[in-house]
């Protein structure tokens, strides 16, 4: 099993405060995904990212895989309380069927 | 709704019984997973199917588990002789072949009393 470690564990924050949070492995992935999951949900798939240095922008949300594909970053831009919930990285092994997922960042954004 | 859906929602059940759970993955998705959850923690894979192949199991399915997918549609997953350690959330997630990207289901919460 390859491991995802993923930082903070939790945060809190207010509302309009900016915030990254870090998904690191020593394995090398095929692609990396986040997904974000609110309690008693399953995880709703952001973004998915497959090349080394990859930026993508979604709204608010700033993804990048490291050059090496071992690592990931989420930026959140003025977070607001809709973005409250669990953030999870998830990688795809090069052999395997297994996307392999981090515990996640436990995020709470008050108003 | 033409997403992953699972059944039950809740279950909860006495240690030692066996429990079932049921799920729907999209439609033309023929690949398809189960993973467990439990609090504070990230899904941990348990086991995937492609069609009604079932190509991969973690070590984490001990031999009280057991999943099937007969047909290549839906799939089941079956807990024997539950334990207090079982209590968790089971995902199931489909995919489009080829694709890495998962659709999970709302997930069926288990409690163990």
């Amino acid at each position: 099993t390859q491991l995802l470690e993923q930082s903070p564990q939790f945060l809190s924050i207010q509302e309009g405060e900016n915030l990254t949070v870090y998904c690191n492995s020593s394995s090398v992935f095929s692609s990396l995904q986040w997904y974000r999951q609110e309690p008693g949900e399953g995880p709703v798939l952001l973004v998915t990212v497959v090349t080394g240095g990859e930026v993508k922008k979604l709204k608010r949300l700033t993804f990048q895989f490291g050059d090496a594909r071992k690592d990931s970053s989420l930026h959140i831009t003025a977070a607001q309380p809709g973005d409250t919930g669990l953030y999870l990285c998830a990688g795809s092994p090069y052999s395997g069927y297994a996307l392999n997922f981090g515990k996640g960042t436990s995020l709470l954004v008050t108003p | 709704d033409t997403g992953v859906s699972q059944d039950p929602r809740h279950k909860i059940t006495k240690r030692g019984q066996n429990v079932t759970f049921r799920c729907d993955p999209i439609s033309e998705h023929n690949r398809l997973y189960w993973y467990r959850q439990t609090l504070g923690q990230g899904p941990e894979f348990l086991t995937y199917f492609q069609n009604e192949a079932q190509l991969e199991k973690s070590r984490l399915l001990s031999d009280r588990f057991s999943a099937e997918r007969p047909k290549g549609s839906f799939s089941t997953l079956e807990i024997q002789r539950t334990e207090q350690g079982d209590s968790a959330m089971y995902l199931c997630a489909s995919s489009l072949p080829s694709k890495a990207e998962l659709f999970f289901g709302e997930g069926s919460r288990l409690t163990v009393l």
